[in-house]
């Protein structure tokens, strides 16, 4: 079975904190990616990466960066966080990559952090 | 633009009654389409999918439909159980993956 880890199941921080989310996955995939979910507004991409060191922007990048330095790890960075961004972030991952053919493949998810930003 | 979206926000139904889920999709260029459920506090599980080139598919206890014509996806669960109690959402890909906001499926005892 596939299995992605994420760091934190809750997490509270303050405006202004950096914060880090981390997600590993075990099964060798090609693909991870970071969503936000948000009530009534399903999954949103924020950033998804199908390689080492490689990184593509989803439909809500701003205010967060990502780093994948090893294939199975994935981080998730809000450089000075913001109510705003106060959500459940999902980590996921997929096995194939070759950049956005590898989009299409089913995603397996971990359990999620709620973050919030006071 | 396009989207993915759910006919109703919230189900209920009796306990070994069956379930049926909607999702409408407007991207005709889709050609996988998944439906995940997620339990309260954990993160969305993979239940089963279906590509466009067929029109059903059927797993354990459920079935997805697939409608090219209407651009129709539905999920039916047999005999619903109270563990079967959830958000049910889909996803269509096509050059990206888009995602349903969900049905909540309250199953009544």
């Amino acid at each position: 079975d596939v299995k992605v880890t994420q760091s934190s199941r809750y997490l509270v921080k303050r405006t202004g904190e950096k914060v880090f989310l981390e997600c590993v996955q075990d099964m060798d995939h090609e693909n991870m990616f970071w969503y936000r979910q948000d009530p009534g507004l399903g999954l949103r991409l924020i950033y998804f990466s199908y390689d080492v060191k490689m990184k593509e922007k989803g439909d809500i990048p701003e205010g967060y960066s990502v780093s994948r330095e090893k294939k199975e790890r994935f981080s998730l960075i809000l450089e000075s966080a913001s109510t705003n961004q106060t959500s459940m972030y999902l980590c996921a991952s997929s096995l194939f990559g070759g950049g956005l053919a590898g989009v299409t493949d089913t995603q397996y998810f971990g359990p999620g952090t709620r973050l919030t930003v006071l | 633009g396009e989207s993915v979206g759910l006919h109703l926000p919230t189900l209920s139904v009796q306990e070994g009654d069956n379930s049926i889920i909607n999702c409408a999709y407007s991207n005709s260029a889709s050609d996988y389409f998944i439906w995940y459920k997620q339990e309260s506090g954990k993160g969305p599980q993979f239940i089963i999918d279906i590509r466009s080139n067929m029109d059903k598919r059927q797993g354990q206890r459920v079935t997805v439909l697939l409608n090219k014509t209407v651009k129709h996806l539905s999920l039916q669960i047999a005999a619903t159980q109270p563990g079967d109690s959830a958000v049910y959402f889909c996803a269509e890909s096509g050059n990206d993956m888009r995602f349903g906001a969900g049905t909540r499926l309250t199953v009544k005892p």
